[in-house]
């Protein structure tokens, strides 16, 4: 069984398209997160949820809404995609109850490609 | 501000020879440190972690790291690379109450047969 899964894992589309992103995880945890690595590899939090609420809203455009609609899940909505939001998407999620000290577990990213 | 700094973006060493990856953080707290390796088209994966005790922590597949609180480093260190490990290595700083882990830049480790 896949701890961290994200679907789909490629997602090809066109500017102005919207599109989503869905994650689950089943290892119980509390904390879910979303975060964006560029064509340079950088890693930047975008958003992170505990218990379906949301803690941390990295200044991201609010063309990108977060769903948790329970503690497993944590979908990722992209409104009128542009040019620049072609990266790797990573869900993660945590059992650290904001102590900070959890690892962190990651799916294997969805690569969304805006031509 | 709460930063990570990874000074190589790329290294290259021989298989066999060791590795010591660089690591230096700024943060207010008391951080916690992790590293990650992301091998191509993965998701990252824990090798080690520091929270506290013991300055040297062991991981998985041979890695080891110390913290060093005067230097505000965290290296990774490897005394014998297997051409397996070629991949990128990512140091990650989280504190009590933030929800929020603050990745390095990464490096890139290639390893020559």
């Amino acid at each position: 069984d896949t701890a961290v899964s994200q679907t789909p894992k490629y997602l090809v589309t066109q500017m102005g398209n919207d599109k989503s992103i869905k994650c689950e995880q089943n290892l119980g945890h509390d904390t879910m997160y979303w975060y964006k690595q560029d064509s340079k590899k950088f890693l930047k939090i975008m958003f992170s949820y505990n218990n379906k609420e949301l803690i941390i809203n990295e200044t991201v455009p609010n063309r990108f809404s977060p769903k948790s609609p329970d503690k497993a899940h944590l979908n990722l909505h992209i409104n009128s995609l542009e040019l620049g939001d072609s990266a790797v998407y990573f869900c993660a999620s945590s059992q650290d109850m904001g102590l900070g000290s959890g690892e962190l577990f990651f799916g294997e990213g969805s690569r969304l490609t805006v031509l | 501000a709460q930063s990570v700094t990874q000074p190589d973006i790329h290294i290259t060493v021989s298989e066999g020879a060791s590795l010591e990856l660089r690591c230096n953080y700024s943060y207010g707290a008391t951080p916690y440190l992790f590293w990650y390796v992301q091998s191509p088209g993965q998701g990252l994966q824990l090798l080690l972690k520091y929270f506290s005790g013991d300055t040297l922590v062991q991981g998985i597949k041979g890695f080891e790291a110390e913290f060093k609180r005067s230097q505000s480093s965290f290296n990774l260190r490897k005394p014998s690379v297997h051409w397996s490990d070629a991949a990128e290595y990512f140091c990650a700083v989280s504190t009590s109450g933030t929800y929020k882990y603050i990745f390095g830049t990464g490096t890139r480790l290639k390893v020559l047969a």
